[in-house]
Formats: structure tokens, C-alpha cells, sequence
């Protein structure tokens, strides 16, 4: 079956880091471009970052100035994301996603189902 | 960078009407357009790619159209469970990708 699943969210404090994980099952990781979007409560979808499938091309959002950096392990179909500074604004579900198919520019078609961050006082 | 702008915000119609779904790039993205359905509660899920490319598994009463600016998803007899937020979505460069601000769509 393919699947995304993420972890490593939580609640953590204004100016505080957290981690994201995304272990990804079923297909060949190693082939495809990864991506993460975020979703504030009650809000749309925001792309978040992008890394393409050896990771030499990445991609963030201009919202994120900086503070959060993506990377991969093909070895250990991983994707992550390494949060600093986080503000309170950068509440909501982080979602992995897959962009599989032919070469060039494809939709997201696999999602995670979402890890929580709340950063809160 | 480009701008993707949905029409209307939401929609409220009656089981099986014809319900159109309106998404305008502020620049030509040729037909790197997505549609993606999200119920409440759930993970997005992938409609259509390609303006006009069903994804698998897809109930064919969903249908998208459109090439450059002007995109568009009707949902030819709408059923009870395509309750949900739609969004459209740019995907030309990973550079920058692009979600609409999503469309809420409800029974009468």
C-alpha cells in the first residue's frame, strides 16, 4: 500500500524548534519530488517547501524567511522538516505529499494525514 | 508570483444540480492545474491534473477544463458525499506552488 505517514509534531513555545518526519511506504521514494504543505485551523492549503528526488533542488514558500529547512533520506524513504523560530502563526496540520509520475512538474498525488504543531505560550 | 484566485468562495446546491467551480491564474500556467477535493476532517485528496486528467479512481461526474489562465470543475449531478472544500492548485515549478484559497460547497 502507499503511504506517507508524518510525526513529530507537537505543541512547543514561540521562538522554539520542532522536527517533522514523513516515512514514506509502497513505491520508490528515491524517484520523486516531496513536498510539504501546511494548513492553519479553519484556513486553506499553503505550500510549504519543496526537495526534488536527490535532493538538489529545494524550494520554500517566501512566507518562511529562512526558519525552516527541508531534507531527505532515500535510504530511509524519509523525508523532514526542521522548524526554528516558530511563531504562533505557524499553528495548523503539516501534511507530507508525494508529486509522483512522468518527468516534469506533477500534482500532489499521496498525502500523509497530518501531523499537528501548535506553538502556543 | 502568480496568484490563483477561486470563484465563488462558497456554494451552497441541491442534490443533482450541475455545479461549476471557477479558478483564474494571474499569469498563463499552459494546463498545470490540479483539482483537489477535501472533505471535513480529512486529508486533501487528488481530483484532477492536467486541467482535464481524471485521477484514478475518480467518479466521472467530475470533470475540469480549461488552459492557460481560466480554469474550471463541474460536478455534473452533485451527490450528498461531494460535500467538501475544493482548491486548485498551480504545480508548473516546484519553485513556487500555488494553492486557490478553496471553495466551500454545500447541500441546499
Amino acid at each position: 500500500e502507499v503511504q506517507l505517514v508524518e510525526s513529530g509534531g507537537g505543541l512547543v513555545k514561540p521562538g522554539g524548534s520542532l522536527r517533522l518526519s514523513c516515512a514514506a511506504s509502497g513505491f520508490t521514494f528515491s524517484y520523486y519530488t516531496m513536498h510539504w504543505v501546511r494548513q492553519a485551523p479553519g484556513k486553506g492549503l499553503e505550500w510549504v517547501s519543496s526537495i526534488t528526488s536527490g535532493g538538489t533542488y529545494i524550494y520554500y514558500a517566501d512566507s518562511l524567511k529562512g526558519r525552516f529547512t527541508i531534507s531527505r533520506d532515500n535510504a530511509e524513504n524519509s523525508l523532514y522538516l526542521q522548524m526554528n523560530s516558530l511563531r504562533v502563526e505557524d499553528t495548523g496540520v503539516y501534511y507530507c505529499a508525494s508529486a509522483r509520475g512522468h518527468v516534469g512538474p506533477n500534482p500532489f498525488d499521496i498525502w500523509g494525514q497530518g501531523t499537528m504543531v501548535s506553538v502556543s505560550s | 508570483d502568480i496568484q490563483m484566485t477561486q470563484s465563488p468562495s462558497s456554494l451552497s446546491a441541491s442534490v443533482g444540480d450541475r455545479v461549476t467551480i471557477s479558478c483564474r491564474a494571474s499569469q498563463g500556467i499552459i494546463n498545470y492545474l490540479a483539482w483537489y477535493q477535501q472533505k471535513p476532517g480529512k486529508v486533501p485528496k487528488l481530483l484532477i491534473y492536467a486541467a482535464s486528467t481524471l485521477q484514478s479512481g475518480v467518479p466521472s461526474r467530475f470533470s475540469g477544463s480549461g488552459s492557460g489562465t481560466d480554469f474550471t470543475l463541474t460536478i455534473s449531478s452533485l451527490h450528498p458525499e461531494d460535500v467538501a472544500t475544493y482548491y486548485c492548485q498551480k504545480y508548473n515549478s516546484a519553485l513556487s506552488i500555488t494553492f486557490g484559497q478553496g471553495t466551500r460547497l454545500e447541500i441546499k
